[in-house]
């Protein structure tokens, strides 16, 4: 079964400071990944994603992510944070060895709040 | 023009009404998604429907009920809910079911259950 952690329910960071927003992940075949973020009163929007290839990818917004397989885990980063970024941010992982292939499984989602 | 288009944006009940959550989408996807979101927990993947098949979650109480006339519109049918159900309800479209494909999502339905 597939399954995906966000560590932190919440994570505070200056403005113009770098951010990281956390998640690991288990499958038993290949990870695909994605972030998404939720403004409030508003539905999710897909930030970036990983299938293969390069390990950092990068996203909408100045955002980017790196992939670490050995660490399973999908960090989201930005170097400067901006205000308009404190938002609900989304993990999530699809697995592709076996059934199921619709079901994107999410985190529970990290609050990110960026202090002027 | 937003993407994916949900009606109404909230939507108060009780328990014995019947109402219909209505979702477009204006992206030329073939893959439409309901999920439903309660505070604190992850998202709720209900029910999914592609050109060819409709995936429904098991444990989707019977008192949802799915419609997907054609693959640009969903509707979510709802009748005799609890006040459990009381969630943010997001549809969501893909084009295609592959596993690399991301979903795009809607503002959702603020349902509130009296």
């Amino acid at each position: 079964a597939q399954s995906v952690a966000q560590p932190e329910d919440q994570v505070n960071v200056a403005e113009g400071n770098p951010l990281t927003v956390k998640c690991t992940y288990s499958v038993s075949g290949n990870p695909y990944l994605f972030w998404y973020v939720q403004y409030p009163n508003r539905g999710l929007q897909f930030l970036l994603k990983y299938i293969t290839g390069d390990n950092l990818v990068k996203g909408s917004y100045g955002f980017e992510a790196e992939f670490n397989k050995s660490q399973t885990s999908f960090h989201l980063k930005k170097p400067s944070a901006l205000v308009s970024d404190s938002a609900l941010y989304f993990c999530a992982v699809r697995d592709d060895s076996g059934a199921g292939s619709y079901q994107l499984t999410f985190g529970k989602g990290t609050k990110l709040s960026v202090i002027p | 023009e937003t993407g994916v288009t949900q009606t109404p944006r909230h939507l108060v009940m009780g328990m014995t009404n019947k109402k219909s959550l209505k979702c477009e989408q204006h992206l030329g996807h073939n893959a439409m998604y309901w999920y439903k979101q309660s505070a604190k927990k992850p998202l709720e993947l209900m029910f999914v429907y592609s050109l060819e098949e409709r995936v429904e979650n098991n444990s989707v109480p019977s008192r949802f009920s799915p419609e997907c006339p054609n693959s640009s519109h969903l509707f979510l049918h709802l009748h005799t809910l609890q006040p459990e159900d009381s969630a943010l309800y997001l549809c969501a479209s893909s084009q295609g079911r592959g596993l690399g494909q991301p979903q795009h999502f809607g503002d959702g339905t603020r349902l509130s259950i009296l």
